[in-house]
C-alpha cells in the first residue's frame, strides 16, 4: 500500500512570494490534515477534511493561507504573500476517518522564506 | 481551545533505564490517547495508542497509562536502548478526528 505522498519536498522563497504544496493521501483514506511544524515545536493543525469538506480550519491564518481538497483526494495547501515566520515544515497525514486512530504521515515539505 | 502538554520537556537516560513522559489534557470527552515517535528529519510515526474504555496497554519495551479522571496518560519505555533517543508527541483527540499535538518530549539515551 502507497503512503502519503507530499511534494515537493524543499521549497525556498522570497517573503511576499507565494508557494503551493501538494499531497496525495493513501487510498480510501476519508480524513486528510496538514499541520505545520516549526523547528523545535509539535505539529500544528491548520486544516482538516472529511471527503471535500472542511471540518476545522480554526488555525489556518485565512490572510494569507488557503487549502483544497478537490474530489475528495488530494489536496493543495496555499501561501501567499509568505512571511519568514512561515518557515515550517508542512506535515501532510491522512487517517481511515471511520473512527479514531492512527495518522499517516507523508515525509513533509520544508519551507524556507528568505 | 484545547490544551495538550507534556512533561519533561527533554530527558536524558543511560541505557538499559526506564523513561516515562506524561502527557495532560484538557478535552473531557478525549477517548483515543496516542504517541507518536519523530526521529531527527524523519516524519511522526505511531508506536502506541489507547482508547478510554482501556486503562493500560504493553507493547513488548513500550507500554501506556490512562487516568481519565485526572486527564493524562503516559508513555512508558523500559530497557532504553540507543535508537528510542528521538522527540516524542502524545496527540489525543479532540472531537472524533482531530489530534492536538503535544509540546514534544526530546528523550537522549546515553550509550
Amino acid at each position: 500500500e502507497a503512503g502519503v505522498a507530499q511534494s515537493p519536498r524543499y521549497k525556498i522563497i522570497e517573503k511576499r512570494q507565494s508557494v503551493a504544496f501538494w499531497c496525495n493521501p493513501i487510498s480510501g483514506h476519508a480524513t486528510l490534515y496538514w499541520y505545520q511544524q516549526i523547528l523545535g515545536q509539535g505539529p500544528k493543525l491548520l486544516i482538516q477534511f472529511q471527503n471535500n469538506g472542511v471540518v476545522d480550519d480554526s488555525q489556518l491564518p485565512k490572510d494569507r493561507f488557503s487549502a483544497e481538497r478537490l474530489k475528495g483526494v488530494d489536496s493543495t495547501l496555499k501561501i501567499q504573500p509568505a512571511k519568514l515566520e512561515d518557515s515550517a515544515v508542512y506535515l501532510c497525514a491522512s487517517s481511515k476517518g471511520r473512527e479514531a486512530g492512527e495518522l499517516f504521515f507523508g515525509e513533509g515539505s520544508r519551507l524556507t522564506v528568505l | 481551545g484545547e490544551n495538550v502538554e507534556q512533561h519533561p520537556s527533554t530527558l536524558s537516560v543511560q541505557e538499559g533505564d526506564s523513561a516515562v513522559i506524561k502527557c495532560t489534557y484538557s478535552d473531557s470527552a478525549s477517548n483515543y490517547f496516542p504517541w507518536y515517535k519523530q526521529e531527527l528529519g524523519k516524519r511522526p510515526q505511531l508506536i502506541i495508542d489507547i482508547r478510554s474504555n482501556v486503562g493500560e496497554k504493553k507493547d513488548q519495551r513500550i507500554a501506556v497509562t490512562l487516568n481519565k479522571t485526572a486527564k493524562h496518560f503516559s508513555l512508558h519505555i523500559t530497557e532504553t536502548q540507543p535508537e528510542d533517543s528521538a522527540v516524542y508527541f502524545c496527540a489525543p483527540n479532540s472531537g472524533t478526528y482531530k489530534y492536538i499535538f503535544g509540546t514534544g518530549t526530546r528523550l537522549k539515551v546515553l550509550a
